[in-house]
């Protein structure tokens, strides 16, 4: 298994600019999330998914966009990106809570956002 | 609101000692915890996941250890070794919004010295 996979690695955007963060996980996984990883902060939750159709919004969704339209894919779109979305994102995946396994968080390599 | 709080913010060691890394949270209703590890770079890796119900767990040299009346886990790492030297950060998982929202601390950055 490949496991938590993101594209790209590193992107560089100029404010205004919209672009989609790649995430794919090859577990058959129910939940997906998004997570931004900024100094000091920790991470937080943006968005996250419990099933294919199903998303909801997590402490900081505002500026981002997600759909789940496969078990797989779980893409972030930037609308409009600003000098405050700079960070590190981290797409995370997980069994569902009807699993009989411990529900262990995996997480992606994360994309490096840099938005002038 | 749940915080979650982990003291030090970094830890230098020499290699071969036992060490403890603290976690506290606010909010003693909790449905798990988890302790990552994260290369600089990297992505995080998980280390263990104690339920609520469980009072510790064991992988190798790391026991994750979990208090919730407290309100405190703590990660040992017994006979730290320069390979340990990594940020390690916990995670809380309140069951009173869904079993999904974890809140993570800003985590310890440990240096193993060799």
């Amino acid at each position: 298994n490949a496991g938590v996979t993101q594209t790209p690695k590193f992107q560089v955007l100029k404010t205004g600019q919209s672009m989609t963060l790649q995430c794919a996980q090859d577990m058959n996984h129910e939940y997906m999330s998004w997570y931004r990883q900024d100094p000091g902060m920790g991470l937080r939750l943006i968005h996250y998914s419990v099933g294919a159709g199903i998303t909801d919004q997590g402490e900081v969704p505002n500026g981002y966009n997600v759909s789940r339209s496969t078990t797989e894919d779980f893409p972030l779109r930037l609308l409009s990106a600003a000098p405050s979305q700079t960070s590190v994102y981290f797409c995370a995946s997980r069994k569902g809570s009807r699993s009989s396994s411990y529900n262990e968080q995996f997480f992606g390599p994360g994309t490096r956002l840099t938005v002038l | 609101k749940q915080e979650v709080t982990q003291i030090p913010a970094a830890l230098s060691v020499p290699e071969g000692e036992n060490l403890v890394l603290n976690c506290s949270f606010t909010d003693s209703a909790i449905y798990n915890l988890q302790w990552f590890r994260q290369d600089p770079g990297k992505g995080l890796t998980s280390l263990l996941l104690i339920q609520s119900s469980q009072r510790e767990q064991t992988s190798g040299r790391l026991n994750a250890s979990l208090d919730k009346s407290s309100g405190r886990s703590t990660l040992y790492i017994a006979a730290s070794q320069p390979g340990d030297s990594a940020t390690y950060l916990c995670a809380v998982n309140p069951p009173t919004s869904g079993t999904y929202k974890y809140i993570f601390g800003t985590g310890t950055r440990l240096k193993v010295l060799a």
